[in-house]
């Protein structure tokens, strides 16, 4: 049975950078059969897809890996792999109360069927910003 | 940009009710689309996705048609634990969300 665990601080302070981890069990992300997502939901904007990474057959270091990320986030998000410890991670900079949110981590099959991504989510964590 | 429009936002029934919840796309999205059920402090849970294709493990309860820009998620007799938020996904054109369904008793 995979597990995703997402954790990281509670409260940012506005400007700085919100970074969290994906701790998962029960399946490796070094395999490439998945790629893993950073996904997030707030009152304000809903549900949204942030970003994506996945091992490709050259990865073979800690933050090495395919990205895609959601355009409008492009320019201050990072998503990277730690192999090491079975985790991903996510680093936003310049933090703005806008982006306080339930933050979830998720895997999709590659490829997969359509209509079938995130099949597996974490429970997710509330980020806070403070200003 | 793609829009999914999920109605209602809220839905009040009872044990063994029949409810069906929307999903209508802005452009057409052949029958790339998902079900997700939501509690609170717990995963989204994958119900159905290609529309109508059930995901492993879950209650032949739920039954999803559609395609194009129309499709609907249909709970044929609801029991205590199926009371919940649903939302809608599609991953024809990147990744769009409902707003969500809350169903409450």
């Amino acid at each position: 049975q995979v597990h995703l665990q997402e954790s990281g601080p509670g409260v940012v302070e506005a400007s700085q950078t919100l970074s969290l981890i994906c701790t998962v069990s029960g399946d490796s992300i070094r395999t490439g059969s998945h790629n893993w997502s950073w996904l997030r939901q707030s009152a304000g904007a809903g549900l949204e897809w942030l970003g994506r990474v996945q091992v490709n057959g050259m990865t073979e270091t800690d933050g090495d890996g395919d990205t895609d990320y959601n355009p409008s986030f492009y320019n201050r998000l990072t998503i990277s792999l730690d192999m090491s410890n079975n985790r991903f991670s996510l680093s936003l900079r310049s933090v703005t109360a806008a982006d306080t949110a339930v933050y979830f981590c998720a895997k999709t099959r590659v490829p997969s069927p359509p209509g079938r991504s995130f099949e597996t989510w974490g429970q997710g964590t509330l980020v806070t910003v403070s200003s | 940009a793609m829009q999914l429009t999920q109605s209602p936002s809220s839905l009040s029934a009872s044990v063994g009710d029949r409810i069906t919840i929307t999903c209508r796309a802005s452009h057409y999205i052949n029958n790339d689309l998902a079900w997700f059920q939501q509690k609170p402090g717990k995963a989204p849970r994958l119900l159905i996705y290609g529309a109508s294709i059930l995901e492993g493990g879950v209650s032949t309860r739920f039954s999803g048609t559609g395609s194009g820009t129309d499709f609907t998620l249909t709970i044929s007799s609801l029991q205590t634990e199926d009371f919940a938020t649903y939302f809608c996904l599609q991953d024809y054109s990147g990744y769009s969300f409902g707003q969500g369904t809350k169903l409450e008793i």
